[in-house]
């Protein structure tokens, strides 16, 4: 069973930082990509970030480039979001997904999210 | 940049009746598209891929429809835990790698 379980979430002061985790288990993690998702507070959903399974190949939304740093520990089957120059948008629910790979791929497990508030 | 839109914002159905949810994209993304079903407080999850498979588990009332700009999702026989938000996807075109629809929210007459 795939299993996404995200931790690192908690309030942030405005310029500050926070590091995201999501640990997974239930499939081979180095054969997928994975990205991050956020929903702030009664809004819809955003693409944030996504990584490849070997780590080498990054992406970021417009929003977040620049700021944020998307990484992943293959051999402890985790994930990390590195979020940098916090700004109030930034609050939200960050979802950790997992990719089905392929050329083209979509988000078919997600984790439970983790809630990031930042303040001024 | 593809821009995805959806209609209704809100739908209200009885349950028993037949829901219809529409997405459209800015520009084709061929059958590049899902859906998923948030209800409050939980995650999102996957109910359609490929514009029109249904993801393991999802019951047979869900379908989906469509390619290139326009899809369609149906609950032909609403059930009670149906009530809920569902967002259209692309993941055709880049950048971004994925755009989500604003969503529908699915609630009871």
């Amino acid at each position: 069973e795939v299993q996404l379980v995200e931790s690192g979430g908690g309030s942030g002061q405005s310029g500050g930082s926070l590091r995201l985790s999501c640990a997974a288990s239930g499939f081979t993690f180095n054969n997928y990509a994975m990205t991050w998702v956020r929903q702030a507070p009664g809004k819809g959903l955003e693409w944030v970030a996504a990584i490849s399974g070997s780590g080498n190949r990054t992406f970021y939304a417009d929003s977040v480039k620049g700021r944020f740093s998307i990484s992943r520990d293959n051999l402890r089957n985790t994930l990390f979001l590195r979020l940098s120059s916090l700004r109030a948008e930034d609050t939200g629910r960050y979802y950790c997904t997992k990719e089905t790979g392929g050329t083209y791929s979509w988000i078919d497990y997600w984790g439970r999210g983790v809630l990031v508030t930042v303040s001024s | 940049e593809i821009v995805m839109t959806q209609s209704p914002a809100t739908l209200s159905v009885s349950p028993g009746e037949r829901a219809t949810l529409s997405c459209r994209a800015s520009q084709s993304v061929s059958s590049n598209l899902a859906w998923y079903q948030q209800k409050p407080g939980q995650a999102p999850r996957l109910l359609i891929y490929g514009a029109s498979t249904r993801a393991t588990g999802i019951p047979a009332r869900f379908s989906g429809s469509g390619s290139g700009t326009e899809f369609t999702l149906t609950i032909s026989s609403l059930q009670s835990e149906d009530f809920a938000v569902y967002y259209c996807q692309q993941y055709n075109n880049w950048p971004p790698l994925f755009t989500f629809g604003p969503g529908t929210k699915v609630d009871i007459k």
